[in-house]
């Protein structure tokens, strides 16, 4: 089955401990990026990559970073956490854009509830 | 003023309903425009995509996209309880989309 997974799905932390969420998508997309989603916000990007070794920031990156070593997994690693950073996370991918015409599915992860506490 | 207006709801209707959801925004670069569907503690799901202007239909769901006045709107017809969820709509011009904040709708029975 095609999809995209991410854990842990709950996550409950303290201030400053590190912690990672990882993203796996099995469709062997070339694109995949992260998000925030908060009430009244909206989805927010935070990091994207167009292929292995190709990351760059979104529209909140702060707080955050990403590696993209394997073209299946694309973990978001948050070194020292802040109640801020509270949040719904969803991992996505999909297919590399290209033509004015093409438009390729983003494929949404089940997203991960993060508390900082 | 954000990229993308779209208003929060909820938007509460009864079955059978046609509904409207619609989003404004303000970067005429913005070329792919979409809708995605968000079931409560599950990821999105793309429901349309439309490039540039003009309407497509699928079932009971219709999307518009008016280029001129940066307005686009998502039709869902004989609305089913099985519909309630979140709709965000999301637009691009290159690679980076932006969601509009989603609006919540209710279907009752």
């Amino acid at each position: 089955e095609a999809q995209v997974t991410q854990n842990p799905r709950y996550l409950i932390t303290v201030t400053g401990k590190k912690l990672t969420v990882t993203c796996s998508q099995n469709m062997n997309h070339e694109y995949m990026s992260w998000y925030r989603q908060d009430p009244g916000l909206g989805l927010r990007q935070i990091y994207y990559s167009m292929n292995v070794e190709v990351t760059d920031k979104g529209d909140v990156p702060e707080g955050y970073k990403v590696s993209r070593k394997e073209k299946r997994n694309f973990p978001l690693i948050l070194e020292s956490p802040s109640p801020n950073q509270t949040s719904l996370y969803f991992c996505a991918s999909s297919s590399a854009t290209s033509g004015t015409r093409s438009y390729n599915e983003q494929f949404f992860g089940p997203g991960t509830r993060l508390t900082v506490l | 003023q954000k990229e993308v207006e779209q208003d929060p709801g909820p938007l509460s209707v009864p079955e059978g309903a046609i509904v409207s959801l619609n989003c404004t925004y303000s970067n005429s670069a913005f070329q792919y425009f979409m809708w995605y569907r968000q079931y409560s503690r599950k990821g999105p799901e793309l429901l349309m995509y439309t490039y540039s202007s003009g309407n497509k239909e699928d079932g009971r769901f219709t999307a518009q996209v008016d280029k001129s006045s940066k307005y686009i709107s998502l039709f869902i017809r004989d609305s089913q309880p099985s519909d309630s969820a979140t709709y965000l709509c999301a637009m691009r011009g290159s690679y980076i989309p932006t969601f509009g904040r989603g609006t919540s709708l209710i279907v009752h029975p």
